[in-house]
């Protein structure tokens, strides 16, 4: 069955680095997803991606966030000055239907843990 | 702005028996929502979606409704077992994105 694959599946950074979290979507998929999971907390939206564009972002989704589909398979989230409240679980989605098509089923990625020290 | 309300942080259910999930959300009904099924540590799986005109979806031991007047949905697993035993994530449209309540733990005891 096709899935969404994510690497990696832990990354530990000290504050201020650079981080890229690669994901691989199911590949007749069009939408591609970032969500994030802080420890304990709800599955919390960050952007979407449809034709080499973003389509939307979340208030969390600022100017250290960036979203990058580099090839005809992956796709990117990369953040650029990691802070402490960085650290959460990154799970990527995507979708062969854009959530307007009343569907909008999500398939996930296993999620990137991403620790910040 | 558009809340998510799940009903309890944990619900223990005794094996064999239904449980019952709640979700309420605040403002107005979405044209669908969705439930999702999360184990620790792993991603959320897609489970049921239903629309804004449909009352009732069924899927094997799973029923869900939706009562746009109330603005809630109940999710049912009907002859639990302790496999069942997740967190459930409600999940609805909103702005063409789609946004999580906090979910419910679900513990079905044998």
């Amino acid at each position: 069955e096709p899935e969404v694959t994510q690497t990696p599946s832990h990354q530990v950074t000290q504050m201020g680095q650079e981080v890229i979290l690669r994901c691989v979507p199911i590949s007749n998929h069009l939408y591609f997803y970032w969500y994030r999971q802080i420890l304990g907390q709800k599955v919390e939206f960050l952007v979407s991606f449809y034709n080499n564009e973003i389509s939307e972002k979340s208030e969390i989704f600022d100017d250290q966030f960036s979203v990058e589909r580099p090839d005809g398979s992956n796709f990117t989230l990369k953040i650029r000055s990691t802070k402490l409240e960085d650290s959460a679980m990154y799970f990527c989605a995507s979708s062969d239907l854009g959530t307007g098509a009343y569907t909008g089923e999500l398939f996930f990625g296993e999620g990137s843990r991403l620790t910040v020290l | 702005s558009q809340k998510i309300e799940q009903n309890s942080e944990a619900l223990n259910i005794q094996e064999g028996k239904t449980a019952t999930l709640t979700c309420n959300y605040t403002n107005y009904s979405p044209a669908y929502l969705q439930w999702y099924r999360q184990d620790p540590g792993r991603g959320p799986v897609f489970l049921l979606l239903i629309r804004e005109n449909e009352k009732e979806k069924r899927k094997e031991r799973l029923k869900v409704t939706f009562d746009t007047t109330l603005k809630q949905s109940l999710f049912h697993i009907t002859a639990s077992q302790p496999a069942d035993s997740a967190t459930y994530l409600c999940a609805l449209l909103l702005d063409d994105k789609i946004i999580f309540g906090k979910g419910t733990r679900l513990h079905i005891l044998p």
